[in-house]
C-alpha cells in the first residue's frame, strides 16, 4: 500500500497567514492526489482533486502543488472558517489511502 | 444539487452483520463510481471501497475485502455496504460519496454512526 505521511499533525496560524500542509506519499503517485477539509462533527468535503485544480465552489484563497512524492496544500489569508482538520489522499493505486490529517486551529 | 443520505447505522453486537445504505438524488446516480469511506471516533480517515456504474468492478481495501460487501441497485439510485462479523474495531461513522473522474471523491454525505458494543 502507498503511505501517506501528512505534516504537520497540528498547527496554530493567525487570521491573514499564510499555511502550508504537506503531504508525502512512499512512492511517485503522479499527481494522483486530493486535498479535503473538515470541520467538526461535519463530513469531509473536496477542496483539490489532481494535485492542483480547485473543486467547485472552492475559494481561491486554496491552492495545491506538487508532484512525485511531495505535495502540499496552501491556504492564503487565513479565515475564521478555515479552522479544520485537512487531509490528503492518493487515488494513483489501490487501496487509495489518506494521510492521517492536519488540525489547523487559530492563534 | 447532489445529496447523499446514509442510513442504518446504530448499535450492534460484536459479531453480528449490519447493512448501511445511502440514498443518492440530485444526479444520475448510475452515470458515477461510489464509494465508501469509514472513520474512528477522532481518528482519520479509512478507505473502504468503490463501485463502478453497472457493478462489473469492485475495488477493496484488502483488510476489508472478506468482510464487507458494496452493492448497489441503480433503479433505486441507492448504494449498500454489507459488514460481517462485526468488532470493536469497526466502531466509526461510515460515509459514502460520490467517486470523481479519476478516484477522489468529490461529495459526501453526512455520515452514519456504526457501535460495535455487547
Amino acid at each position: 500500500d502507498i503511505q501517506m505521511t501528512q505534516s504537520p499533525a497540528s498547527l496554530s496560524a493567525s487570521l491573514g497567514e499564510t499555511v502550508t500542509i504537506e503531504c508525502r506519499a512512499s512512492e511517485d503517485i503522479y499527481n494522483g492526489l486530493a486535498w479535503y477539509q473538515q470541520k467538526p462533527g461535519k463530513s469531509p468535503q473536496l477542496l483539490i482533486y489532481n494535485a492542483n485544480s480547485l473543486h467547485t465552489g472552492v475559494p481561491s484563497r486554496f491552492s495545491g502543488s506538487g508532484s512525485g512524492t511531495q505535495y502540499s496544500l496552501k491556504i492564503n489569508s487565513l479565515q475564521s472558517e478555515d479552522v479544520a482538520s485537512y487531509f490528503c489522499q492518493q487515488y494513483y493505486d489501490y487501496p487509495y489511502t489518506f494521510g492521517a490529517g492536519t488540525k489547523l486551529e487559530l492563534k | 444539487e447532489v445529496k447523499l443520505v446514509e442510513s442504518g447505522g446504530g448499535l450492534v453486537q460484536p459479531g453480528r452483520s449490519l447493512k448501511l445504505s445511502c440514498a443518492a438524488s440530485g444526479f444520475s446516480f448510475n452515470d458515477y463510481w461510489m464509494g465508501w469511506v469509514r472513520q474512528a471516533p477522532g481518528k482519520g480517515l479509512e478507505w473502504i471501497g468503490e463501485i463502478n456504474q453497472d457493478s462489473s468492478t469492485i475495488n477493496y481495501t484488502p483488510s476489508l475485502k472478506d468482510k464487507f460487501t458494496i452493492s448497489r441497485d441503480n433503479a433505486q439510485n441507492t448504494l449498500y455496504l454489507q459488514m460481517s462479523k462485526l468488532g470493536s474495531e469497526d466502531t466509526a461513522i461510515y460515509y459514502c460519496a460520490r467517486v470523481g473522474q479519476l478516484g477522489w471523491f468529490a461529495y459526501w454525505g453526512q455520515g452514519t454512526l456504526v457501535t460495535v458494543s455487547s
